[in-house]
């Protein structure tokens, strides 16, 4: 059974917090992705990586940084927390071709 | 950019076909159309895909117009299980890595 795991799945940090959300993958895809979702905004795509130690900006990858050192996992991370980085995270793989498959998702609260 | 128009909402009584209308009017010869679903406080699950013909699978059904410029999702006999956010995605291509989500539809099935 496929499997993408995200490390949390309700976390709180206190502002100016340095913040790691862990995903890893057990399917050895290719690309890797991290979303926050917000009431009313959808699944706005924060960073992308398509291989090892690349990694490629989505359209919100303002206040946030990854890392992708091993295939099977990808790292994000909040440098300095702040409260409108309260949010749901979603981490997904792929193939370049195919499917998508998702975590069950972290629920981030800066307080 | 939103490669993808949904409609933002849509209802279906139980029992009923529900269909789910999205337009890719900027779609390229070798991009494929996802569906994926996400209901509340779930990661997006995979649906159904397709390139030119159309598809069927367990879950529902894919038809896409001839010119490729949009297509709809079929669901033959929703139940209120079906109650989620419908997302339509366009992917492929030879470097296209990115996976980007639009607001989806929210479709309600009314008992």
């Amino acid at each position: 059974d496929v499997k993408v795991t995200q490390s949390s799945r309700y976390l709180v940090k206190r502002t100016g917090e340095k913040v790691f959300l862990e995903c890893v993958q057990d399917m050895d895809h290719e690309n890797m992705f991290w979303y926050r979702q917000d009431p009313g905004l959808g699944l706005r795509l924060i960073y992308f990586s398509y291989d090892v130690k690349m990694k490629e900006k989505g359209d919100i990858p303002e206040g946030y940084s990854v890392s992708r050192e091993k295939k099977e996992r990808f790292s994000l991370i909040l440098e300095s927390a702040s409260t409108n980085q309260t949010s749901m995270y979603l981490c997904a793989s792929s193939l370049t071709q195919g499917q998508a498959f998702f975590g069950q998702g972290t629920r981030l609260t800066v307080v | 950019d939103a490669k993808t128009t949904q409609p933002p909402s849509m209802d279906c009584a139980e029992g009923r076909a529900a269909n789910l209308p999205c337009n890719h009017s900027t779609i390229s010869g070798n991009e494929y159309v996802y569906w994926y679903r996400q209901i509340h406080s779930q990661g997006p699950q995979y649906i159904i895909h397709g390139l030119k013909n159309n598809e069927t699978n367990e879950m529902a059904s894919l038809i896409i117009t001839e010119d490729r410029k949009s297509s709809t999702l079929i669901l033959p006999h929703a139940t209120l299980r079906d109650t989620a956010v419908y997302y339509c995605i366009v992917r492929g291509g030879a470097g296209s890595y990115q996976l980007t989500f639009g607001k989806g539809t929210k479709l309600s099935v009314i008992p």
